[in-house]
């Protein structure tokens, strides 16, 4: 089965600066590559993802970026504030049938320090 | 809309006991599943339903079973409480959508958090 490390499992960044979260998976038959926010007592949120046929994906502030080849993924954070504080989970699934079973890593914890 | 609503939001059970989990999803979704989050091992997966009337075995299913209700219900079912299912444990459901029918997102609902003493 996929499996999906995640690095580092803390981050601090000064608030103003960049945050990278990194993740490979295992599985390369895999093509859905979400990231989920997840703020303390609460459900994971999608924040952005991104599909096999595309290299990078910007929304604002973040983006992701796609390598197939080696099989890895990354989450970047701009301009950092306080909110963006909480722990960011990436994850990996194939597109098989019509169910997405996710595969997640075990989670950054990103402290935005002001 | 409420999304994905999860009940109880808490629970402590004893060894043993026996309780269900409910998920209810108002987003019309073909899919659901079940994730249990440990400490430092994220979230894994431990049944889903691919659409009303079926379900499949994640990665630990072990000592849970789960039932499809009808399209917007899915239930966790836990027959004998042990302490290595202290968790929490979260709903998720997933739709199709466009033209090629791509799956949408998976959204999660807010989680029980459940202690086995």
């Amino acid at each position: 089965g996929e499996n999906v490390e995640q690095h580092p499992s803390t981050l601090s960044v000064q608030e103003g600066d960049s945050a990278v979260i990194k993740c490979t998976y295992s599985d390369s038959a895999s093509n859905y590559f979400p990231w989920y926010k997840q703020e303390l007592g609460k459900g994971p949120q999608l924040i952005i993802d991104i599909r096999s046929n595309v290299g990078e994906k910007k929304d604002q502030r973040i983006a992701v970026t796609l390598n197939k080849t080696a099989k890895h993924f990354s989450l970047h954070i701009t301009e950092t504030q306080p909110e963006d504080s909480a722990v960011y989970f990436c994850a990996a699934s194939r597109s098989s049938g019509s169910a997405r079973q996710l595969t997640f890593g075990s989670g950054t914890q990103l402290t935005v320090l002001p | 809309n409420a999304g994905v609503t999860q009940t109880p939001k808490f629970q402590v059970l004893k060894t043993g006991q026996s309780m269900t989990l409910q998920c209810a999803q108002d987003m019309n979704h073909n899919s659901m599943y079940w994730y249990r989050q440990d400490p430092g091992m994220g979230l894994r997966l431990i049944y889903y339903s691919a659409s009303e009337g079926t379900t499949d075995k994640g990665e630990v299913p072990n000592g849970y079973n789960v039932s499809r209700l009808n399209k917007r219900e899915f239930s966790l079912r836990l027959e004998s409480a042990a302490p290595s299912q202290t968790s929490v444990y979260f709903c998720a459901s997933s739709g199709r959508t466009g033209g090629i029918l791509m799956n949408t997102e998976a959204f999660f609902g807010q989680g029980t958090r459940l202690t086995v003493v």
